[in-house]
This record gives structure tokens, sequence and C-alpha cells, in this order.
């Protein structure tokens, strides 16, 4: 079985540029999240999909980050204008969630964002 | 204060010995979660534990309910278990993983 894909694995940007991250989520998984990992810190999800309705983008921050997942499946993370402090590495992971039951997020290997 | 806390943040060992990294939490959970994450960022699910205790290979996960605790241990370490290792938990209040810190595991050949 494959598992999430993620592209670029590496991204050297200045700040004010633009930049997007892709992932592709383990095939027939419904849920995909979105995490950022600053260095020394735990992940911070960003956003959930279900299928392709969101299902919680609270701590995205909205005026810089958007993310979308029009078919259900790939999904796209992007940062205009990105700033220093969003130097991080980007996770995405899936899940196959049953209702009602609490399953194993399979993560992507992330994208290393650097914003000089 | 974290919802999650580990201990120890950064652990170095020498290869054979045995290993233990806790994590505490403060509010009620229906799942935790360990995570392996080398250099590079992947992660790695290793253990998902509601109740008890799971064992695979030398990696032993325990969780006292509780107590709001959990540990993982390591037998016959390697360096090739030189890795973070992450402990998530997922809350009765909502659908969220929460995150600890991370312990940094080094071993030494």
């Amino acid at each position: 079985e494959a598992g999430v894909a993620q592209s670029p694995r590496y991204k050297i940007i200045e700040k004010r540029q633009s930049v997007a991250f892709w992932c592709n989520p383990i095939s027939g998984h419904a849920t995909l999240y979105w995490y950022q990992q600053i260095l020394g810190q735990g992940p911070k999800l960003l956003i959930q999909f279900q299928n392709n309705g969101v299902v919680d983008d609270s701590q995205l921050p909205k005026d810089r980050f958007s993310a979308e997942r029009l078919k259900g499946v790939d999904s796209t993370l992007k940062i205009q204008p990105a700033k220093l402090e969003d130097s991080a590495v980007y996770l995405c992971a899936s899940s196959l969630d049953h209702p009602g039951y609490t399953d194993t997020q399979y993560f992507g290997p992330g994208t290393r964002l650097t914003v000089l | 204060k974290n919802e999650v806390e580990q201990s120890p943040q950064n652990l170095t060992a020498q290869e054979g010995e045995f290993i233990t990294i806790n994590c505490s939490y403060s509010v009620g959970i229906s799942a935790l979660h360990w995570l392996q994450q080398h250099p590079g960022g992947g992660i790695v699910s290793l253990f998902m534990l509601s109740s008890g205790k799971k064992k695979h290979g030398r990696l032993i996960a325990t969780i006292n309910i509780q107590e709001k605790h959990s540990s993982l241990h390591i037998t016959a370490s390697h360096p090739r278990d030189s890795a973070v290792y992450i402990c998530a938990v997922k809350l009765n209040s909502n659908y969220k993983l929460t995150f600890g810190k991370g312990t940094l595991l080094t071993v030494n050949p």
C-alpha cells in the first residue's frame, strides 16, 4: 500500500514570496490533515478535511494561508506571502476514519520550508 | 501548561540499554498515539492505545488511564532507534490530536 505522498520535500524562499505544497493521501482515506511543525515543537493542526469539506481550520492563519481539496483526494496548501516565522516542516496526514472509530493517522514525509 | 507533557526532553543511551520515555496528559482522552520522527521530518505511527499495553518487536507501550500516563519502552536499544518520539492524544472534547514536544533519543554504538 502506497503511503502519503508530499512534494516538494524541501523549499527555500524569500519572505513575501508565495509557496505551495502538495499532498496525495492514502487511497480511500477520507480525512486529510495539514500540520505545521516548528523546530523543537510538536506538530500543530492547521486544517482538517473530510472528503472535500473543511472540518476544522481554526488554527489556520487565513490572511496568508489557504488550502483546498477540490475532488476529495489530493490537497494543496499555499502560503502567500510568506513570513520568516513560517519556516517549519509542513506535514500531511490521512486517516480512514469510520464513524465513531478513532483511526490511526498516517503521515507523509513532510515538506521542510525555509523562509529567508 | 501544555496538555501533553513528555519526559525526558533528550535522552542519550548506549546500544543495548533499556529505554523508557514518559507521557503525561491532563485531560480526558479517547486514544493515545506514540509516533516516531526521523531527521528529515517523516512521522511513523508506532502505537495507538486506549487501554492496557501493546507490544511490537522491541517496542512496548503502556497506558494507565486513571493516572493519565503512558510509557514507551525500547528493549535492547540500537543506533537505528535514534529519533524523536512523540506522544499525541485524541481529546474526548474534540477529534483533534494534541501533540507533546517530543523526546530526542540518541543511541550510541
